[in-house]
This record gives C-alpha cells, structure tokens and sequence, in this order.
C-alpha cells in the first residue's frame, strides 16, 4: 500500500540554525500538507500547497517557515533559525483531491529537537 | 472559528470493556468530520470518517456517526482490545465549503490504555 515518507525520523539543531525536513508524498497524491504537534498538545496545521503554491497557511507560519516542491516526488518543510520552541514532531500529509472529504495520509513524522 | 472538543484523558479499560470517546466540534457549514489513531512511536492513521449528517463511519470495529443537531462524532467500540491502546484524534475539516484546502483541525487527543 502506497505511503508517505518523511526523513530523517529524529532531527537535533542547534537554535539559530536552518533545518529542512523532507517528505515524499503518495505519487498520485497532489495536495500536501504540513502540521506539527508539540509534546503533549494537539495536532496543528501549518501550511497547504497545491500546484506548486501554498493554499493556506496558519498563524504558526511565519516567516522563518518556508515549503517547497524541489522535484516531482519530495516537498520540504524548511526553518530557516530554529528556535527552542519548534521543537515538535512535524508531520507531513497528502491528499489526492484535497478536498475536505478527502481523506489525508500522515507520515510517520519527523522529531525535531532544538537545543 | 472551528474547532473541536474531545474528553480528557487518559481513559483506562479492561480487555473486553466499551468505548466510548466524545468528541463536539464547532463549525460553520457542513464539514466533514475524521477519527485518527496514533500507535506508539508511529504517525497518524485514518480509522473512519463521515461526510455528511447521519453517516456512520465503522473501521475494526469501530464506529462514530456523525450528528449534526448535537455537533457530535463520538467514538464507540463494543469489545476493546489490548491492541487498541493508542492515543486518539477527532479532527473536522471544512475544505469544501470554507474556501480552504480541507485542513485539518484536530482535538487534543485521548489516550486509551486497554488492560489485559
């Protein structure tokens, strides 16, 4: 069964520097997605993108945050000066129609630890 | 805005017990409304969903219909097992009508431990 694969599975950075997590969506899948959770707390979404654009993003999304497309399989989250409070898992997820009864498939998620 | 309220946990049963996890959302328009479930050390995984008033989502065992005049999808299961331990997500998403992309808007979460 096709899936998303996210690496590395377990990112430490010192705060300050840029880090980039990548994902390789399900290949007919054209929606994609990024959402973090903080231990302990609650699944967040942080940006959409579709055809090569981001749909959405939250008030989380700053500017430090940026996604890209780079080829035809990878879409990457990257920050660009970490602090300590990105500290999180960050799971990536795609759709295939994007709609909102379009079921998403996560990832198994990236844990980024800032020191 | 939207959003969505599930119970606290942790919720402890016995092998063999019910299940029951309310989960409440507030939203505008008609969104469709998801189970996740996340095994230890894993991500997220789809467990059921429903689109629509009164649809019944059902996956292992599980069900969860969607009631729109009390904005409520609660998670039920007949006979949990040891297996089902895991953490659990209700989520809605209003991508059809609210303009967005169908993101996704999840509750906390309620971590189930089933005991032998």
């Amino acid at each position: 069964e096709p899936e998303v694969t996210q690496t590395p599975s377990h990112q430490v950075t010192q705060m300050g520097q840029e880090v980039i997590l990548r994902c390789v969506p399900i290949s007919n899948h054209l929606y994609f997605y990024w959402y973090r959770q903080i231990l302990g707390q609650k699944v967040e979404f942080l940006v959409s993108f579709y055809n090569n654009e981001i749909s959405e993003k939250s008030e989380i999304f700053d500017d430090q945050f940026s996604v890209e497309r780079p080829d035809g399989s990878n879409f990457t989250l990257k920050i660009r000066s970490t602090k300590l409070e990105d500290s999180a898992m960050y799971f990536c997820a795609s759709s295939q129609q994007g709609f909102g009864t379009d079921t998403q498939y996560f990832g198994p998620g990236t844990r980024l630890t800032v020191l | 805005g939207n959003s969505v309220t599930q119970m606290e946990g942790p919720v402890t049963l016995s092998e063999e017990a019910f299940l029951t996890i309310n989960c409440t959302y507030t939203a505008t328009g008609y969104p469709s409304l998801f189970w996740y479930v996340q095994y230890p050390g894993e991500g997220l995984q789809l467990l059921l969903k429903a689109t629509k008033a009164d649809d019944k989502g059902s996956n292992k065992g599980f069900e969860a219909t969607y009631r729109k005049e009390t904005t409520s999808f609660h998670l039920e299961k007949g006979s949990v097992q040891v297996s089902d331990s895991a953490v659990y997500f209700c989520a809605l998403s209003d991508g059809d009508y609210g303009g967005s992309q169908g993101n996704l808007i999840f509750g906390k979460g309620t971590k189930l431990s089933v005991k032998p």
